[in-house]
Order: C-alpha cells, then sequence, then structure tokens
C-alpha cells in the first residue's frame, strides 16, 4: 500500500527565506507523485508532479521539488519566500498502473501549513 | 461558469437528516471523486466515478452514497448524517488515458452536523 509522510505539520519561515517542506514516501515501486497547494477556503491546486521523466520537477510560483528514489523523498523547496506563499500543503502518491495500482486513486499527506513572518 | 463547482458551499443541518452535496464539472472529464478534509488526517478518498454509471468505493465510503447518471454531475449523499460526518467535501475531476493525470479540485463544502 502507498503511503505518504509529511515531516512537519506547521512550518514558519522568514520573508526572503528558503522554503522546505518534507514529504517521504512508501511505495514498492517508484510512485508518482504530486504536491497541490490550498489556499484558505479553496480547493486545492496542483504545483507540481513527478512522472519519472525527470528528477527534478520545476512547477508553479517558483517552487521545485527533487524525487530521489534512494531516500523515498520527494522535498519541496522555494528559493525566497513570500508572503503570499503562506498556505496548507499537501503531498500525494498514485501507484503506476503498471505495478497494479489504478490511475486514478491519490494517497494524500497529511498536509504541512506554511507561515511566512514579514 | 467552466471548471468544477460545488454546492451548497456551507451547509448545517442537524443529526439523522439526509443531506446531498452537488458536485458539477464542465471539463466532460471521465473520472470523478469525494474526499473528506479533516484535521489531522489530510484528505481521505470516500468515493470514486470512473465514468457515468460507474462507482466505487474508497477509503472512508460508510453513511456516504453516490450516484452519477450524467458525466458532469456526481452528487454525494449522506443518507443520515452523523456528527462524525463534520468535515470539509472536496469534489475533483481528471480526465483519462495517462496513470498520472492531475485531479482537479472544486471549492469545496463546509457541512457541520449539529
Amino acid at each position: 500500500a502507498q503511503s505518504v509522510t509529511q515531516l512537519g505539520s506547521h512550518v514558519s519561515v522568514s520573508e526572503g527565506a528558503l522554503v522546505l517542506l518534507r514529504c517521504n514516501y512508501s511505495s514498492s515501486v517508484p510512485p508518482y507523485l504530486f504536491w497541490y497547494v490550498q489556499y484558505p477556503n479553496q480547493g486545492l491546486q496542483l504545483l507540481l508532479k513527478y512522472t519519472s521523466a525527470a528528477t527534478l520537477v520545476k512547477g508553479i510560483n517558483g517552487f521545485e521539488a527533487e524525487f530521489k528514489k534512494s531516500e523515498t523523498s520527494f522535498h519541496l523547496t522555494k528559493p525566497s519566500a513570500h508572503m503570499s506563499d503562506a498556505a496548507e500543503y499537501f503531498c500525494a502518491v498514485m501507484p503506476p498502473v503498471l505495478s497494479g495500482g489504478s490511475n486514478y486513486k491519490l494517497t494524500f499527506g497529511k498536509g504541512t501549513l506554511l507561515t511566512v513572518n514579514p | 461558469d467552466a471548471g468544477i463547482t460545488q454546492s451548497p458551499r456551507y451547509k448545517i443541518t442537524e443529526t439523522g437528516r439526509q443531506v446531498t452535496l452537488m458536485c458539477h464539472q464542465t471539463w466532460s472529464h471521465s473520472y470523478m471523486f469525494w474526499y473528506r478534509q479533516d484535521l489531522g488526517h489530510g484528505l481521505r478518498l470516500i468515493y470514486y466515478s470512473a465514468a457515468a454509471d460507474i462507482t466505487d468505493k474508497g477509503e472512508v465510503p460508510d453513511g456516504y452514497v453516490v450516484s452519477r447518471s450524467k458525466t458532469e454531475n456526481f452528487p454525494l449523499t449522506l443518507e443520515s448524517a452523523t456528527r462524525s460526518q463534520t468535515s470539509v467535501y472536496f469534489c475533483a475531476s481528471s480526465t483519462s488515458g495517462r496513470d498520472y493525470n492531475e485531479q482537479f479540485f472544486g471549492p469545496g463544502t463546509r457541512l457541520t452536523v449539529l
């Protein structure tokens, strides 16, 4: 079974500082991995996704994530935080179809709330 | 409006009442999903549908019923609401054809069961 662990339910950074949100997955085969962002009172929006094409994935709003198979990690980073980045971030995993998975079941982590201080 | 919409956005009901949450998408996406979001649990899949008239259970289906007579609609019904079903409910949709398709989420329905 697939699972996702997000280390740190709450991360606080200063404006202009590095953002690092951690995500580790558990899977018997390399899965597809996603980062979603949720702004207050809104639905989730896709930031980026890893689909095995490249290990370093660039997303919207200056975010990027690196897939590291040896560490089973997919951490989200941004060099310089903006006030507008304050939101909740969710890592999610989907098993590849060829491994017996489906092309629709996302398993989400519990989320990390990012606070950006002025 | 194009996209995925949910109604109502907010709902307060009483224990034992039947409640239906609506979800409508304009993209003709094959797949649709219902999630609930609770503090400390992230999002958990309730039900999903691969096409009209095809539905299946997710991780937490007990107490919920779904139907999908038309591709664009995917209502979620709580047949007899309980306080444990107080939550924020999100509907999502995605296309088929690739096994890593993005799911697009609606704005959510905040349900309170008294």
